[in-house]
């Protein structure tokens, strides 16, 4: 089955800073990548998708880049403003039935 | 996207004792899955809720443990039965809208046993 490895597990960055969160799966079948951001008490929450045919997607300060190739994607986050604070997870799709998460990271955007 | 209600939100309970929590969305969702989260780790898969019929497991969840019910296209309940201070975290209820879309999650259900 599909396996999805998230790095790095922790990322502590100033506020005004990037960050950049990356992603690898296996199955090169996977087609589509979606992005959740899981606040403290929350379930995950949606913030950004790609699909296979797209090479990058952008929203505001949020874009997310995908290497089918080299079977990795990532999430780039600019100008972090400390309510970005949060654990982030990427997922990986081959059916669009059955999701692959990764392991999360968490982001402390420091003021 | 779904707004997806999960009660309760948090609950403590004894050894031994079950739980039933409850999964309500605002419009029909083609699926539902229950989810496992424990402390500060990543999202774990217990089952998919088939609408009218058994729940699919995976591997490592059965049905004793974890009964699910999905009566219709809009609602779900997962039971954590027997439990034990093991089964204490983090329970998500997730949809899906459609074929090909993201997975929308509930605020979940933060379990204690004790």
């Amino acid at each position: 089955g599909e396996n999805v490895e998230q790095h790095p597990s922790t990322l502590s960055v100033q506020e005004g800073d990037s960050a950049v969160i990356k992603c690898t799966y296996s199955d090169s079948a996977s087609n589509y990548f979606p992005w959740y951001k899981q606040e403290l008490g929350k379930g995950p929450q949606l913030i950004i998708d790609i699909r296979s045919n797209v090479g990058e997607k952008k929203d505001q300060r949020i874009a997310v880049t995908l290497n089918k190739t080299a079977k990795h994607f990532s999430l780039h986050i600019t100008e972090t403003q400390p309510e970005d604070s949060a654990v982030y997870f990427c997922a990986a799709s081959l059916s669009g039935n059955q999701f692959y998460f990764g392991t999360g990271t968490s982001l402390t955007v420091i003021p | 996207s779904a707004v997806i209600s999960q009660k309760p939100s948090r609950d403590i309970c004894q050894r031994g004792t079950s739980l039933t929590i409850q999964c309500q969305v605002d419009s029909q969702v083609t699926m539902m899955f229950w989810y496992r989260q424990q402390p500060g780790q990543s999202l774990t898969l217990i089952a998919t809720a088939n609408q009218g019929s058994e729940a699919t497991y995976e591997s490592g969840f059965v049905i004793d443990k974890f009964p699910i019910s999905r009566p219709n296209l809009t609602f779900s309940t997962l039971t954590v039965s027997n439990m034990s201070p093991e089964d204490s975290s983090i329970y998500l209820c997730s949809v899906l809208t459609g074929g090909n879309q993201p997975q929308h999650f509930g605020d979940g259900t933060r379990l204690s046993i004790l």
